[in-house]
């Protein structure tokens, strides 16, 4: 089944830093979706993807969509300690057996220190 | 406005007791998922409905695994018998049929089985 590999599990940062986070796949996605959970709550929507190589920002956010469609990448300028929690990749299936179906990477657990 | 409810929000029984999960969807929304979380196998898709039919059942661990739809506006996942291998958080998920890049989640349910 499809895949996607999620790096790096965790990062440790100060306060200020920019932070980079990237997912590659297995196969190809024509949707790429950057979710954020906090403790005790569901995935949140930050960023979603359509085209291969489309570049979007959301405030401090900024994803990109591969152009191979396979990758995407996620930095966030200026990190703030609200910035802390699990971010997860996400690939929309758009066809076959995968259709309507999102297939999530492992996640990216971010602690900022004050 | 309401987003997704789920309740209980925790849930302990001891192995071999049904459980039973419940979910609302944002109203208007025509689409429901049902996701695990665990640590080792992250988020994984159990089912979907449309338009309260379900679509694709294929991540449904075992028969011991049901779930059903009998309005827009209310869903269940029932585990009978549990087994502590089924300890998890349970999220509930919705959004318009067709607009799966823009799913919303519930807050999840922690369910414990001894």
């Amino acid at each position: 089944g499809q895949q996607l590999n999620q790096s790096p599990q965790s990062m440790f940062i100060q306060e200020g830093e920019d932070v980079s986070m990237n997912c590659t796949s297995s196969s190809i996605f024509n949707t790429w979706l950057w979710y954020k959970q906090e403790p005790g709550e569901g995935p949140v929507l930050l960023i979603a993807l359509y085209k291969a190589g489309e570049l979007t920002s959301n405030g401090r956010l900024t994803a990109q969509f591969g152009i191979t469609r396979k990758d995407s990448f996620l930095n966030i300028s200026a990190s703030i300690p609200s910035d802390v929690g699990i971010y997860f990749c996400a690939g929309l299936g758009t066809g076959g057996t995968s259709y309507g179906k999102l297939t999530f990477g492992q996640g990216t657990i971010l602690t900022v220190h004050p | 406005d309401a987003g997704v409810i789920q309740s209980p929000r925790h849930e302990v029984t001891e192995m071999g007791q049904e459980v039973t999960l419940r979910c609302k969807p944002i109203s208007g929304h025509n689409s429901l998922f049902w996701y695990r979380q665990t640590m080792m196998r992250g988020l994984e898709l159990l089912i979907y409905f449309n338009n309260n039919v379900p679509i694709d059942d294929s991540g449904m661990p075992e028969d011991r695994f049901s779930a059903k739809m009998p309005n827009a506006s209310f869903s269940t996942l029932k585990i009978q018998p549990s087994e502590p291998r089924d300890s998890a958080v349970y999220f509930c998920a919705s959004s318009l049929v067709g607009s799966y890049n823009e799913q919303f989640f519930g807050p999840g349910t922690r369910l414990t089985v001894l």
